[in-house]
């Protein structure tokens, strides 16, 4: 069994500040991380995701998040948000392979001018 | 392509009616799943289909019937609806790892 944490249900963070938004995970096996942002309205899509390899990841638009196994997280960070990264972003974790995927409730990221 | 479609986007049925979502990808997917989104509870899997001919209960499973007509589409059937069953519901598919999301049906039972 698996399962996905999310700590904060929402995080305000004024423009251009940094943000972090938390993810813990617990699993029996190795495990693949993904992080998906769903904007208002609109079905999720993928933001980054973790496989295998280097621990770090980045997304196109700035993000970057670091799996840690010692500390099962996988938190998501960004410099400097700008107000179209205000969305919902969800955690999930999955086994690999065609397996069910896990997700977290989701963190609402509201950013402030 | 158009990815992962869902119809319909809106629906509004009273308790007891009947219903089929329907969902239908074109990225010659082997998995398909739906979830329901609910405020605070994050999205949680009904049923899932890793490969065209089979399907799986997921985390809530009740009052729901799936069926994988082919490997493209897979629907969502709701045979006695109830106000329980007031949701977003979303469609995903996916090649391996990274799921891909249509753009949901948000349904209201009186």
């Amino acid at each position: 069994a698996q399962s996905v944490t999310q700590l904060d249900s929402q995080v305000p963070v004024f423009e251009e500040a940094p943000v972090e938004l938390r993810c813990n995970y617990s699993s029996s096996v190795s495990v693949y991380l993904f992080w998906y942002v769903q904007y208002p309205n609109q079905g999720l899509q993928l933001l980054l995701k973790y496989l295998s390899g280097s621990t770090l990841v980045e997304s196109i638009n700035g993000f970057e998040a670091e799996f840690n196994k010692s500390q099962t997280s996988f938190h998501l960070r960004k410099p400097s948000v700008h107000i179209s990264d205000t969305a919902e972003y969800f955690c999930a974790v999955s086994p690999g392979g065609y397996q069910k995927v896990t997700f977290g409730i989701g963190t609402k990221l509201q950013v402030i001018p | 392509n158009a990815g992962v479609t869902q119809t319909p986007k809106f629906q509004v049925l009273k308790t007891g009616q009947s219903m089929t979502l329907q969902c239908a990808q074109d990225m010659n997917h082997n998995s398909m799943y739906w979830y329901r989104q609910d405020p605070g509870m994050g999205l949680r899997l009904i049923y899932y289909s890793a490969s065209e001919g089979t399907t799986d209960k997921g985390e809530v499973p009740n009052g729901y019937n799936v069926s994988r007509l082919n490997k493209r589409e897979f629907s969502l059937r709701l045979e006695s609806a109830a106000p329980s069953q007031t949701s977003v519901y979303f469609c995903a598919s996916s090649p391996r790892d990274e799921q891909f999301f249509g753009p949901g049906t948000r349904l209201t039972v009186l």
